[in-house]
């Protein structure tokens, strides 16, 4: 247990509509990060918060964003929703002086039908 | 080419064996290397770190690392059934931040 918890664990939308998924970081870390991983693929990296700011973002389209609050949870949202945004969705917490370890939830699996 | 490329598998060792997973990488100022287990249906694990050039032995594990041919592996000792899983290799690119790129993962089945 990394003390990482995503919800929901399982979500079945329909092209076109929105999503909010939901991510607690494990206590004491301050920096949460997305990926989205295929499946048969490695994990991609979507964007990172810091301290309640976008810290990166990697290559998605807008149409994928994200908030952090000040208890250092977060939400990815996906608004537009299509079939190929149906992946494994990881969330990872990780904190300054931790040597850049990532620790992953336990991810949500979005079906987009 | 790939930032980062892994054999996609599946690797098949008999119980007891050595298994080998091996991964090359494009970003030559990477600093930072990871190897995490991932079982099916799960989510990943962190199983080693690797910073500096050379072997780094964490019980059965030895991560391997060699900066100048851009290539990061990973032996297992003692192969067990469960050790079956899919291993994925991260780097950390030029300029940090957290954000790792992942290879797509080498499949490893340890037969019985």
């Amino acid at each position: 247990e990394t003390g990482v918890t995503q919800s929901p664990t399982h979500l079945i939308k329909t092209r076109g509509q929105q999503v909010t998924l939901r991510c607690s970081s494990q206590s004491g870390h301050n920096t949460v990060s997305w990926y989205q991983q295929a499946l048969g693929q490695g994990p991609q990296f979507i964007f990172q918060y810091y301290r309640e700011e976008e810290n990166g973002r990697g290559n998605f389209p807008p149409r994928f964003s994200g908030l952090q609050f000040p208890n250092y949870s977060s939400e990815l949202n996906v608004n537009a929703l299509e079939l190929d945004d149906s992946a494994l969705y990881l969330c990872a917490s990780s904190a300054e002086g931790l040597g850049e370890k990532l620790f992953f939830g336990s991810g949500t699996q979005l079906s987009v039908l | 080419q790939k930032e980062v490329e892994q054999n996609s598998g599946p690797l098949s060792v008999p119980e007891g064996a050595i298994a080998s997973l091996n991964c090359t990488y494009s970003d030559r100022g990477s600093q930072s290397f990871f190897w995490y287990r991932q079982y099916s249906g799960k989510s990943p694990e962190l199983i080693m770190s690797i910073y500096s050039n050379g072997d780094k032995e964490d019980g059965r594990f030895t991560a391997q690392l060699n900066k100048a041919s851009q290539y990061v592996s990973l032996l297992i000792r003692d192969s067990q059934p469960s050790d079956s899983a899919t291993y994925l290799c991260a780097v950390m690119p030029t300029g940090g931040g957290n954000k790792l790129t992942f290879g797509t993962g080498t499949q490893l089945k340890v037969e019985l």
